[in-house]
């Protein structure tokens, strides 16, 4: 029952220096969203698909990259990392079908010195 | 401005007692909302969801109520426990608009 699963779960970056960010769901959600969570401020919206080969920006986009080829994965690129991408990211899903009833994996802290 | 605010921030509580947790929107055009759980290190958890045309729901010891027309919900938890120190947020999702937007959260501490 693995739901929505993200790695790594730690990660140091230099700056300047590029990753991505894994995402996987095994429960056939059409929309998936990453989201980034600074201590005090909430979560904010990055990017979010509706569908394999479509999506789209979110609140705070700068500085990342996505894509969907498939209804399972929706890794995040961080291009050319800047210490203000230190945060905790979450790659969460839902289905319309279900409610919204939105998912989150447990999370990958990144720190970018 | 498509706004979330929960407050207070932080919640102190003896264990047992019944406690509030309040959610503020400022849209009433909302298409559902949505109450999470966070633990320390640890991603979200959806505790309950309420869609537009509903006015509370409930799971075990966990009531939310909704209030489009003031723009508010409640989380209630009744006979609170230890294991129930976490902090929760509520989303809302607005009508054409296909993102959630999270309020900040209250941090929730029961005292044994």
């Amino acid at each position: 029952n693995a739901g929505v699963t993200q790695t790594p779960k730690f990660r140091i970056l230099k700056i300047g220096q590029s990753m991505t960010l894994q995402c996987t769901q095994d429960m056939n959600h059409n929309y998936m969203y990453w989201y980034r969570q600074d201590p005090g401020m909430g979560l904010k919206l990055i990017y979010y698909s509706v569908g394999a080969g479509i999506t789209d920006k979110g609140e705070v986009p700068n500085g990342y990259n996505v894509s969907r080829s498939t209804t399972e994965d929706f890794p995040l690129r961080l291009e050319l990392a800047a210490p203000s991408q230190t945060s905790v990211y979450f790659c969460a899903s839902s289905s319309r079908g279900s409610g919204n009833t939105i998912y989150f994996g447990e999370g990958s802290w990144l720190t970018v010195v | 401005k498509q706004e979330v605010t929960q407050i207070p921030a932080a919640l102190s509580v003896p264990e047992g007692e019944n406690l509030v947790l309040n959610c503020s929107f400022t849209d009433s055009a909302i298409y559902n909302l949505q109450w999470f759980r966070q633990d320390p290190g640890k991603g979200l958890t959806s505790l309950l969801l309420i869609q537009s045309s509903q006015r509370e729901q409930t799971s075990g010891r966990l009531n939310a109520s909704l209030d489009k027309s003031s723009g508010r919900s409640t989380l209630y938890i009744a006979a609170s426990q230890p294991g129930d120190s976490a902090t929760y947020l509520c989303a809302v999702l607005y009508f054409g608009n296909e993102k959630l937007t999270f309020g900040t959260g209250t941090r929730l501490t029961i005292i044994p």
